[in-house]
């Protein structure tokens, strides 16, 4: 039961970098996101997507670009990393429009020296 | 940009003792979920609550959602060790977009032995 699966589990940067997070779910899950955890902040919402080919910003989404071609896939782009991008990453998935159950990934802590 | 207040942020208690973590909003929830997160893992779903008033138990948890859907608490009787972690609470908005989830910046509870 593979759920969702996020990679690389951790990475360090130069800041000025490119770096995509991986992210991929087996439950034909509609509806994708990304979210970013920093310590006193909570989860806050970067981007999502309610299907392939449609992705929306959340809460936070300067500094990162994402895109959906497939159902199963939903990688997140920074093209430029920054110190203030340094956090960890969530990615989650749901069947459909929310209350639904959030399925979440273990995590990518990133680190922009 | 609504705001959902978690308190208390840290709590540290003993093994035996009672507890209730408190999600507060000026705004009204259309649904309102709880999440446990424990170190190098994503949260995962505890509990989703919709109607106003609702009252929901999973073991030695019980959920509460207010009348007006602007609150919620989660209540945990004769904590154990194995409850240790990071309570979130996350709503939708009444209102607002189906598709975007706002979490609360979390409570951190250690039950020690």
């Amino acid at each position: 039961n593979a759920g969702v699966t996020q990679t690389p589990k951790f990475q360090v940067l130069k800041t000025g970098q490119s770096m995509t997070l991986q992210c991929a779910q087996d439950m034909n899950h509609e509806y994708m996101s990304w979210y970013r955890q920093d310590p006193g902040m909570g989860l806050r919402l970067i981007h999502y997507s309610v299907g392939a080919g449609i992705t929306d910003q959340g809460e936070v989404p300067n500094g990162y670009n994402v895109s959906r071609s497939t159902t199963e896939d939903f990688p997140l782009r920074l093209l430029s990393a920054a110190p203030s991008q340094t956090s960890v990453y969530f990615c989650a998935s749901s069947m459909g429009s929310l209350p639904g159950q959030l399925f979440f990934g273990s995590g990518t802590q990133l680190s922009v020296l | 940009t609504q705001l959902l207040e978690q308190s208390p942020q840290f709590l540290s208690i003993q093994e035996g003792e009672n507890l209730t973590v408190y999600c507060n909003s000026s705004s009204v929830f259309s649904s309102l979920q709880w999440y446990r997160q424990e170190p190098g893992e994503g949260p995962v779903l505890l509990v989703t609550v919709v109607t106003g008033g609702e009252v929901k138990k999973l073991k030695r948890l019980t959920f509460q959602f207010g009348d007006a859907r602007k609150d919620s608490s989660l209540h945990i009787t004769a904590a154990q060790p194995g409850d240790t972690g990071l309570y979130l609470c996350a709503g939708a908005y009444s209102g607002g977009s189906n598709y975007k989830l706002t979490f609360g910046k979390g409570t951190l509870l250690t039950v020690n032995p």
